[in-house]
């Protein structure tokens, strides 16, 4: 089961909107809506801000959205801060007995 | 608040057998419904999911993995716990403990990682 494909880097300055695309099969993010998307800063646990596609968490901030198109997801980040940097990684539930898998992860730069 | 916690052996030799435990506060390693999950990071890659274990010990494991991998519970401990036998050079990663909740298809707490490397 291949890694679903995220840029590797995107950059933008405080106050601007990106949009980050995690592009898998018609086997992962094109046949389910299962796919959620994470933000890490180094040396800190992972953190859950998107999950089924679109649904942020409790307390997760509403510049964080997600929504998906055949089989590429995407994560918007609007009105970016600098707290914001960090690296973001999609993933999606995958038929067959893998399970589980995830992209290649995007840095954020907030310049 | 959920909580995870990894520790385990850093420095590995090549043959050798990983053993890494995941310690959860703040629930029960035993309630209904949680998923206790292990997954990785590459140097450089993405992350790889390794496997997990239910609440009452059914375990699903990675394919790619699973002739080496066991998940296991101790509930005593409230504690989770991964062997991954016979290392090599690939499998030198950050291993991180998570939880899924039944139903959902998603990670939703996850600890700090621990960085395991493998030399001879």
């Amino acid at each position: 089961q291949s890694a679903l494909t995220q840029p590797a880097s995107v950059s933008e300055s405080p106050g601007q909107s990106i949009t980050i695309s995690c592009t898998g099969t018609n086997s992962d993010v094109g046949a389910y809506n299962y796919v959620s998307w994470y933000q890490h800063h180094p040396a800190k646990a992972p953190k859950l801000i998107i999950y089924d596609v679109y649904n942020r968490p409790s307390g997760v901030s509403n510049r964080f959205s997600g929504s998906k198109s055949g089989n590429t997801a995407s994560l918007t980040i609007s009105g970016l801060q600098a707290e914001d940097e960090a690296e973001y990684y999609c993933s999606s539930y995958v038929s067959g007995s893998t399970l589980y898998v995830f992209g290649t992860g995007t840095k954020v730069t907030v310049l | 608040q959920v909580q995870l916690q990894e520790s385990g052996p850093g420095l590995l030799k090549p043959s050798q057998t990983l053993s890494l435990t995941c310690t959860v506060s703040g629930g029960s390693i035993s309630s209904d419904g949680n998923y206790w999950t292990w997954i990785r990071q590459h140097p450089g890659r993405g992350l790889e999911w390794i496997g997990y274990i239910s609440y009452s010990g059914i375990t699903y494991y990675n394919p790619s993995l699973k002739s080496r991998v066991t998940i296991s519970l101790d509930t005593s401990k409230n504690q989770f716990s991964l062997k991954l036998n016979s290392v090599t050079a690939a499998d030198t990663a950050v291993y991180y403990c998570a939880r899924r909740e039944r139903g959902k298809y998603n990670f939703d707490y996850w600890g700090q990682g621990t960085q395991v490397t493998v030399s001879s």
